[in-house]
């Protein structure tokens, strides 16, 4: 069945350091892909998107490009502050066209000044 | 200000004992889920309504019942808990239009000793 991979946790780095969260999924055709962050203590937010192969999803700085010969879905940043200290999950739709989503496991992000 | 709340925020019960937790909005958005949230798991759904008195199992259903009697609440009940389902449970809603830009609340943290 359709499944997201996520890299494992937690991440340590430091303030200005790149980021890179790897994402992979398993699917049938070509779904929209997602990710969305969870602050402390909070819900989860939707970080950014992309709809199609190709497409770039792009939000406070953080990027994500959907590869579909990879099958992946990144999260980049080049410069990470404390602030961006949360866990962050990438996810894709059910088959169907349902509206439910399927969730990677998270990767804990740390930054310290 | 998000338009969507649980209650309550944290809550400690015994094994055995029925709980139900709360997801009001005041969005009224149709769509409406169930998380649960566990380490190495992510995000799992429990179940989901599409409208009043219209819901299905997601993929953790079991030991789980909702309801949705009106458009802004929809209930969870662990009809006689178990350790296992300690964990943190996320309410999600979400319209027509962005299909899969899910607003999340705040989180119930449940603990069943």
């Amino acid at each position: 069945g359709d499944s997201v991979t996520q890299m494992e946790g937690p991440v340590t780095l430091s303030e200005e350091a790149f980021l890179t969260i790897n994402c992979t999924y398993t699917a049938t055709g070509y779904p929209s892909l997602f990710w969305y962050v969870q602050y402390p203590g909070e819900g989860l937010q939707l970080l950014l998107k992309a709809t199609k192969a190709d497409d770039k999803g792009s939000n406070k700085g953080f990027e994500a490009t959907y590869r579909k010969e990879t099958t992946s879905f990144h999260l980049e940043k080049g410069s990470v502050q404390v602030s961006d200290s949360a866990v962050y999950f990438c996810a894709l739709p059910y088959s169907g066209n349902t509206g439910k989503l399927i969730f990677g496991q998270g990767t804990t992000l740390q930054v310290k000044p | 200000d998000a338009g969507i709340t649980q209650s309550p925020r944290h809550k400690v019960t015994e094994t055995g004992t029925p709980v139900t937790l709360r997801c009001h909005q005041t969005e009224n958005h149709r769509y409406m889920y169930w998380y649960r949230q566990d380490p190495g798991h992510g995000l799992r759904l429990i179940h989901y309504s599409y409208g009043v008195k219209d819901t299905d199992k997601g993929e953790v259903s079991d030991g789980y019942s909702v309801s949705r009697s009106k458009t802004e609440d929809f209930l969870l009940t662990l009809e006689s808990a178990t350790s296992s389902q300690t964990s943190v449970y996320f309410c999600a809603i979400r319209g027509t239009g962005e299909i899969y830009g899910y607003t999340f609340g705040s989180g119930t943290r449940l603990t069943v000793v």
